[in-house]
């Protein structure tokens, strides 16, 4: 089974919809990632959390919210989708102390 | 201008040849330097850090430059199974928890 899990895979939406990104976890690590690719861009971190109780901005944030709900569980949620959400998200987790973020298998959203 | 810069390719070779990817960063306080490899329409994974001193991986060899700031990464004897796209990555801890991406190179080995 894989490490880094999320959900859905694939997702066609219509702008102003609400929609979440699940990812979850059993690596055990207490620091999870969001961020988004779009083509040429480069992966850009959206919110990251370093425990259950801790909630940051990453570099492009705005129209975006998320919860971590435990330990091996952080959601991202789209307010109100807009057409220029429309990107592969990925779930990224990493231990304390070392460097290497694992990733999940990305999530395709496609907001209309 | 982009924190993290790469040529994005595609570099176009033939099995069993030497290819140089290189890439720039404007952070003169990156800490961290590593390279990640991403296959078409999947999660990125790492391939290797880069350190000072440059290091070497089987057929893989990453090389930093500090005062130039920037790092390059080299394949020998390119394999078909090389062909992904290759994403340069710094952070400004030595934890390396928090990453910058590039925006990747692709590569494509031809038989």
């Amino acid at each position: 089974d894989a490490d880094v899990t999320q959900t859905p895979r694939n997702r066609i939406t219509k702008t102003g919809k609400r929609i979440m990104l699940e990812c979850s976890q059993t690596k055990g690590h207490d620091r999870m990632y969001w961020y988004r690719q779009d083509p040429g861009l480069g992966l850009r971190l959206i919110y990251y959390s370093f425990d259950v109780k801790d909630i940051n901005k990453g570099e492009i944030s705005d129209g975006y919210s998320v919860s971590r709900q435990a330990q091996a569980k952080f959601s991202l949620s789209l307010e109100s989708a807009i057409p220029n959400q429309t990107a592969l998200y990925f779930c990224a987790t990493s231990d304390v102390e070392k460097a290497t973020q694992y990733f999940g298998p990305g999530t395709r959203l496609l907001v209309l | 201008r982009k924190e993290v810069e790469q040529d994005p390719g595609p570099f176009n070779v033939p099995e069993g040849a030497t290819v140089a990817f290189n890439c720039t960063y404007s952070n003169s306080a990156s800490q961290s330097f590593f390279w990640y490899r991403q296959d078409c329409r999947k999660e990125p994974k790492l391939l290797m850090s880069v350190y000072s001193s440059g290091n070497e991986d089987g057929r893989f060899t990453a090389q930093l430059n500090r005062a130039s700031q920037y790092i390059s990464l080299l394949i020998r004897d390119s394999k078909l199974s090389d062909s992904a796209t290759y994403l340069c990555v710094v952070s400004l801890n030595n934890a390396g928890n928090m990453l910058t991406f590039g925006g990747g190179t692709r590569l494509m080995v031809k038989p």
